[in-house]
């Protein structure tokens, strides 16, 4: 039973340019949610799909925006980027049901020179 | 609006010695807590949840945590640590399905 699934696992970019990351969630689940973990600080919310639509978003500028496909995977952008968007970003998926665990990927780490 | 405390950055052990990892939670309404572990260079790993019920919740690895109402805490237990225990853990809280994370408690267990 493959988990969630993020692409790719490390990624160099400069100040000012964009870039996509990607999520495929754990099987059976429909519910994507990205997290941005900054070194030494738990994880933040950016965002969460359900049915390609943008359901809760956390405190992020609009240059984080997302997308949710038929399948349920699901894509991160981030334009512009700023030194500060150095991270650690985090996919995890769940169910629609008010408790229901989430299950994380092991993230993509962004580094912005 | 929530919040989440983990009192400790960090808590060293030594192997087969009991462990706390302290977690505080503020918020107005309901909420179900968690708690993940993070290895080197990997995801969260859900170690156990409160929903309802019991409010003794046992865990993955021989984790377990009590919620308390009252003190509005949930703190993390084990009875005996091993090496393999050393991680970031991470208290979190939800009124729905947006997770709020505390900072993170690194538990550091010595031979």
């Amino acid at each position: 039973d493959a988990g969630v699934t993020q692409s790719p696992t490390h990624l160099i970019k400069t100040r000012g340019q964009q870039v996509t990351l990607r999520c495929s969630p754990k099987s059976g689940h429909d519910t994507v949610s990205w997290y941005q973990q900054a070194l030494g600080q738990g994880p933040q919310f950016i965002f969460q799909y359900y049915e390609e639509e943008e359901r809760q978003r956390g405190n992020f500028p609009d240059r984080f925006s997302g997308h949710q496909f038929p399948n349920y995977s699901s894509e991160l952008n981030v334009n512009a980027l700023l030194l500060g968007d150095s991270a650690l970003y985090l996919c995890a998926s769940t169910y629609p049901k008010q408790g229901s665990p989430l299950h994380f990927g092991n993230g993509t780490r962004l580094t912005v020179t | 609006a929530q919040s989440v405390t983990q009192l400790d950055s960090q808590v060293p052990v030594f192997e087969e010695a009991p462990v706390e990892l302290r977690c505080n939670y503020s918020s107005s309404v309901s909420v179900y807590l968690f708690w993940y572990v993070q290895y080197p260079n990997q995801g969260l790993q859900l170690l156990l949840k409160y929903l309802s019920g019991s409010t003794l919740v046992k865990g993955i690895n021989g984790f377990e945590a009590e919620f308390n109402k009252s003190q509005t805490s949930f703190h993390l237990r084990k009875p005996s640590v091993h090496i393999s225990d050393t991680a970031e853990y991470f208290c979190a809280v939800t009124p729905t399905d947006k997770l709020i994370f505390g900072t993170g408690t690194r538990l550091q267990v010595f031979p």
